[in-house]
């Protein structure tokens, strides 16, 4: 069964810094990755999604790589804000044996703190 | 505006009291599922549906179950709450089941 990890649980940083989040995998049998933000108590807001057969996706100040030989995937944040301030998710989609199944497993996310 | 809704957003009900919770999709998406998160333990998938008609479970069914009879609905029910069952949850669908996941906001569910 695929298993994500995320490191680290928490994180906190002064503003302006550049920092980089990590998730891994255990089985490299995935169709693709997905980061998400979850601010407090709210839903989740998708970020980048990687395709398997994809190195990296880079959007405004976010840049994530995947390495799927690996079960590595890492979303690096350029110049951060207060605003940035939220829970990371990482979500590798697993294909399932036997099937064209696939499903969603989640790491348990980064805690990130932004401070003036 | 493409989107997941949920409702409702936010949920008190007592133990044994049937409720369900509507999630719905505009996107003509096939594939829907319900997580549920919990503190220490991260979200877990409780049902999902391929197509209309086309549910199975997750990997936490028990106390749940799920209906779609439109592509656009996927409902959740507890037809007996308990107070484990108290948790933050989710909708979520994509086009099909391998591709980008969209979530609904999030329904907060006390159970006492």
């Amino acid at each position: 069964k695929q298993e994500v990890t995320q490191i680290p649980a928490a994180l906190s940083v002064p503003e302006g810094e550049n920092l980089v989040l990590n998730c891994s995998f255990t089985d490299s049998a995935i169709y693709n990755l997905q980061w998400f933000r979850q601010d407090p108590g709210k839903g989740l807001t998708s970020l980048l999604l990687i395709q398997s057969s994809q190195r990296e996706q880079t959007s405004g100040r976010l840049n994530a790589s995947l390495d799927k030989s690996s079960g590595r995937s890492t979303l690096y944040i350029a110049a951060s804000q207060p605003g940035d301030s939220a829970t990371y998710l990482c979500a590798a989609r697993a294909i399932d044996r036997g099937s064209t199944l696939g499903r969603l497993y989640f790491g348990r996310g980064t805690q990130l703190t932004v401070w003036p | 505006e493409a989107q997941v809704t949920q409702n409702p957003r936010y949920l008190i009900t007592v133990t044994g009291k049937k409720l369900t919770v509507t999630c719905s999709q505009n996107m003509n998406h096939e594939y829907m599922s319900w997580y549920r998160q919990d503190p220490g333990l991260g979200l877990r998938q409780i049902y999902y549906s391929m197509n209309v008609e086309v549910t199975d479970k997750g990997d936490v069914p028990e106390g749940y179950k799920v209906s779609r009879k439109e592509k656009r609905n996927f409902p959740l029910i507890l037809e007996s709450p308990s107070p484990n069952q108290t948790s933050l949850y989710f909708c979520a669908s994509s086009l099909v089941s391998n591709t980008e996941a969209f979530f609904g906001q999030g329904t907060r569910l006390t159970v006492v």
